[in-house]
């Protein structure tokens, strides 16, 4: 089956610290990988995508690049700041309707 | 603006009531789902609908039932089968429910708590 496994939380930084956050996965198929990111209260909000091996995904500062060879799409950003404090959650999709979720992982960026 | 509305934002239900939560959607998207958030945990898949008039099981199907009478609104009961249901409830939309590089588009949610 298809499964997602993230960086267990909380993860808690410094403003402008790096930031990593870890996501591996099995699949059947030729996954596409997802970020996406939910505010308290909120709902998920697409954050990045790849699509295919080496594609690298990027928006607002985070990326994460497709690795097909250790099947991970961990999530990075250069300088973290007090507005990015949220759930972070990986997904995959193999089509067919549905995607598969990772736990998520919560980040607090403190000032 | 285009988006998906989920309603009400908090709901309580009494012992062997049933409710229901409304989801509507203007993007004109064929797919709809719905997910159970719990607490520290990620999403699980109630049910999924790829067209009008057709729905499948998820993960978590039992003690929940869905309708997809129009392509814009994919309402979810909560019935007294469900004995378990406080959570955060997400519905969610994508274009083409069988492509793998769609993503989806999520609602506000909605909260459910037992009284």
């Amino acid at each position: 089956g298809n499964s997602v496994t993230q960086m267990e939380g909380p993860v808690t930084l410094s403003e402008e610290a790096f930031l990593t956050i870890n996501c591996t996965y099995t699949a059947t198929g030729y996954p596409s990988l997802f970020w996406y990111v939910q505010y308290p209260g909120e709902g998920l909000q697409l954050l990045l995508k790849a699509t295919k091996a080496d594609d690298k995904g990027s928006n607002k500062g985070f990326e994460a690049t497709y690795r097909k060879e250790t099947t991970s799409f961990h999530l990075e950003k250069g300088s973290v700041q007090v507005s990015d404090s949220a759930v972070y959650f990986c997904a995959l999709n193999v089509g067919a309707g549905k995607s598969t979720f990772g736990d998520g992982t919560t980040l607090t960026v403190k000032p | 603006d285009g988006g998906i509305t989920q309603s009400p934002k908090y709901l309580f239900r009494k012992e062997g009531q049933n409710v229901t939560l409304s989801c509507e959607q203007n993007l004109n998207h064929d797919a709809m789902y719905w997910y159970r958030q719990d607490p520290g945990q990620g999403l699980r898949l109630i049910y999924y609908s790829q067209i009008v008039n057709d729905f499948q099981k998820g993960d978590i199907a039992e003690g929940y039932s869905v309708s997809r009478e129009k392509k814009e609104s994919f309402p979810l009961t909560v019935t007294s089968a469900q004995k378990n249901p406080t959570a955060f409830y997400l519905c969610a939309s994508s274009t083409n429910g069988a492509g793998r590089d769609q993503p989806q588009h999520f609602g506000d949610g909605t909260r459910l708590s037992i009284l």
